[in-house]
This record gives structure tokens, C-alpha cells and sequence, in this order.
């Protein structure tokens, strides 16, 4: 079974200062992970994933996140927020053969002008 | 392209009295569907999934129930609302191919009073 843990809640970070939101996974097989973004009142969307090939991966709204395997994590990263991205944050893992994803508990973005 | 709508958007509902969200996928066939809920500050509980019609997975044992009546058409019913039922209640699909995303519906805003 998959897993993910998000260990920080909440994170205030100050308008145009870098952002890492932290992500830790835990499987026993290869899985496909995912970072998703959810404004208030509205539903997830998908920011980026990682399938296989290259570690780092781009997603929309300038967001990134780095594949490590060695320390299972996927955390998700950006040079300079915006106060539009105030918004909660998950990570998801799938496995191959699963039919769901595995999210975590959320990570709460404020960006403080 | 594929879109997936889910209504209503909002509703306020007696305890005790009956519920359906309504959930359609377009421009896809056989989709995975799912119902998630989504508590005031916490995570998304995964309530059902389905890989076909008439087959459904309940992932929590409640007072909740879903439908699948046709391919793209997934449907959350409850006879009696408790309390406890309030939330935000998202659907979302799936082709089901390794490492496909989830992509979410605009969520439905359930409050039981």
C-alpha cells in the first residue's frame, strides 16, 4: 500500500520569497506522484507529475518539484510566489496497479504581501 | 476534451432528510469515477470509486451510498443526512491508465442543519 505525508499544515512565506512545500511518500513498488492545487471553494487541480525519466519536473504557475527516491520524498518548489498562490496544496501518490491516489493531509500556502 | 460537472453546487439540507449529488464525466468512455469528501480544514477522504457501471467500491462504511447507472454517470445518495455528513463533496474521473492523473469536478458545498 501507498502512502503520503505532508508534514507542515501551514506555511506563510512573504510575497516574492522562494517556497518548498514537503512531501514524503511511502511504497514498496514505483509510483506515479502528483501535486495538486485547490483555491478555496473550488476543486483540485493538477499541477504537475512525476511518471519516470527526469527527477525534476515543471508544472504550471511556475511550480516544480524534485523526484528523490533515495529519500522518497517529492517536494514542490518555487523561486517566487505570487499572492495569487495562496491555496491549499496536496500530494498524491498512485501506485501501478491501484485504482485510486493516496493524498496527503494538505499544505496550507499564505503569502503574505 | 474531457469535462466532468457535478451539481448541485451548493445545498442546505434538514438532518434525517434525503441527498443526491449527481456527477457526469463528457468526452471519455469508461471512465473511473470517485466520490471524495472534503471536511472544513482537513484532507479528502476517498468515499467510493467505481471502474464500471454498476460496480462500486466503498471505501468508508456510513450512512452514504453511490450509483453508477450509466457509463459516465456517477451519483451520491443518502436516505437520512446526519450532522456529520456536512462537507465538501468532490467527484472526479480517471482513465484508469498507469499513472493518469485524477482530475476533480468543481465540488458540491453540503451543509446539514
Amino acid at each position: 500500500a501507498q502512502s503520503v505525508t505532508q508534514l507542515d499544515s501551514q506555511v506563510p512565506v512573504f510575497e516574492e520569497a522562494p517556497v518548498e512545500l514537503r512531501c514524503n511518500y511511502s511504497s514498496s513498488v514505483s509510483v506515479y506522484l502528483f501535486w495538486y492545487v485547490q483555491y478555496p471553494n473550488q476543486g483540485l487541480q493538477l499541477l504537475l507529475k512525476y511518471l519516470s525519466g527526469s527527477t525534476l519536473v515543471k508544472g504550471i504557475n511556475g511550480f516544480e518539484a524534485e523526484f528523490n527516491k533515495s529519500q522518497t520524498s517529492f517536494h514542490l518548489r518555487k523561486p517566487s510566489v505570487h499572492i495569487s498562490d495562496t491555496a491549499e496544496y496536496f500530494c498524491a501518490v498512485r501506485g501501478p496497479g491501484a485504482n485510486n491516489l493516496f493524498f496527503g493531509t494538505g499544505t496550507r500556502l499564505t503569502v503574505i504581501p | 476534451s474531457q469535462t466532468i460537472h457535478q451539481w448541485p453546487a451548493t445545498l442546505v439540507q434538514p438532518v434525517g432528510s434525503p441527498l443526491s449529488l449527481e456527477c457526469t464525466v463528457e468526452g471519455t468512455s469508461n471512465p473511473n469515477l470517485y466520490w471524495y469528501r472534503q471536511a472544513a480544514g482537513r484532507g479528502l477522504q476517498l468515499l467510493f470509486y467505481s471502474v464500471g457501471i454498476g460496480q462500486i467500491s466503498s471505501e468508508v462504511p456510513q450512512n452514504l451510498s453511490a450509483s453508477r447507472p450509466q457509463d459516465r454517470q456517477f451519483i451520491l445518495s443518502s436516505k437520512k443526512l446526519l450532522l456529520s455528513d456536512s462537507g465538501f463533496y468532490l467527484c472526479a474521473w480517471t482513465s484508469g491508465g498507469a499513472g493518469v492523473p485524477i482530475y476533480f469536478g468543481e465540488g458540491s458545498w453540503l451543509t446539514v442543519v
